[in-house]
């Protein structure tokens, strides 16, 4: 089976850097995951990473270290939009595995 | 694109009552998955389809959930009879393959409250 664990809350103010850590165990794992969930909507991709290293979208970076079975999402220049929970998930031979979510709160 | 539609988007029964979910995912997406949302959880997968075929289904409760993907297009989820923990939001997703990156677009979903 898996298992992931992220903090679940994380408030900072526009324009700061938050980290979002991901662990997790699993008995396969081919690659992780990042999806973003505004209140009341739809779970929108972010991010994949398979191999160890940093890979960077826009302001939103995700990093990926398979021998710690760890990662994290980078937001830079946080805006109010990005206000929202963020779910990291493992993925094994064909299915996503989700952790509960971190939920993101931007202050002005 | 169009994307993943769902619906309804809100449904209330009350327990031991029967209710249905519909999902036409992204045209030539060949993959659709059914997840359900408790209330501050992530996504759990209830079940997922590689065409019309059915590729896990290991955490469907099969004595009272269904789910089928007739000619590997549309699906459906039913539930009969419902419990109150069934209460949660079933988000439908799908993608072009089960595969790689394997990025998935998830439906607004149906926000089910079971009474």
């Amino acid at each position: 089976g898996q298992s992931l664990e992220q903090p679940s809350e994380v408030t900072a103010v526009e324009g700061a850097i938050v980290q979002i850590n991901c662990t997790y165990q699993t008995s396969g794992f081919y690659g992780l995951s990042w999806y973003q969930q505004h209140d009341g909507g739809a779970p929108t991709f972010l991010s994949y990473n398979a191999l160890d290293g940093l890979e960077e979208t826009g302001r939103f970076s995700s990093f990926l270290s398979r021998s710690d079975s760890y990662g994290y999402l980078l937001l830079q220049e946080l805006q109010m939009k990005d206000s929202a929970s963020y779910f990291c998930a493992v993925r094994d031979d064909y299915k996503l595995s989700f952790g509960a979510g971190t939920t993101v709160t931007v202050r002005a | 694109e169009a994307g993943v539609a769902q619906s309804p988007r809100y449904k209330i029964i009350e327990k031991r009552q029967s209710v249905a979910f519909w999902c036409n995912p992204i045209s030539g997406h060949a993959t659709l998955y059914w997840y359900q949302q408790i209330l501050g959880q992530g996504p759990k997968l209830l079940i997922q389809f590689q065409n019309n075929g059915v590729v896990d289904d290991s955490q469907l409760p099969k004595d009272r959930f269904s789910a089928e993907r007739l000619k590997g297009v549309d699906s459906t989820l039913k539930i009969q009879p419902a419990k109150l923990e069934d209460s949660a939001v079933y988000l439908c997703a799908s993608s072009l393959t089960g595969t790689g990156i394997n990025e998935q677009f998830f439906g607004p979903g149906t926000r089910l409250t079971v009474l």
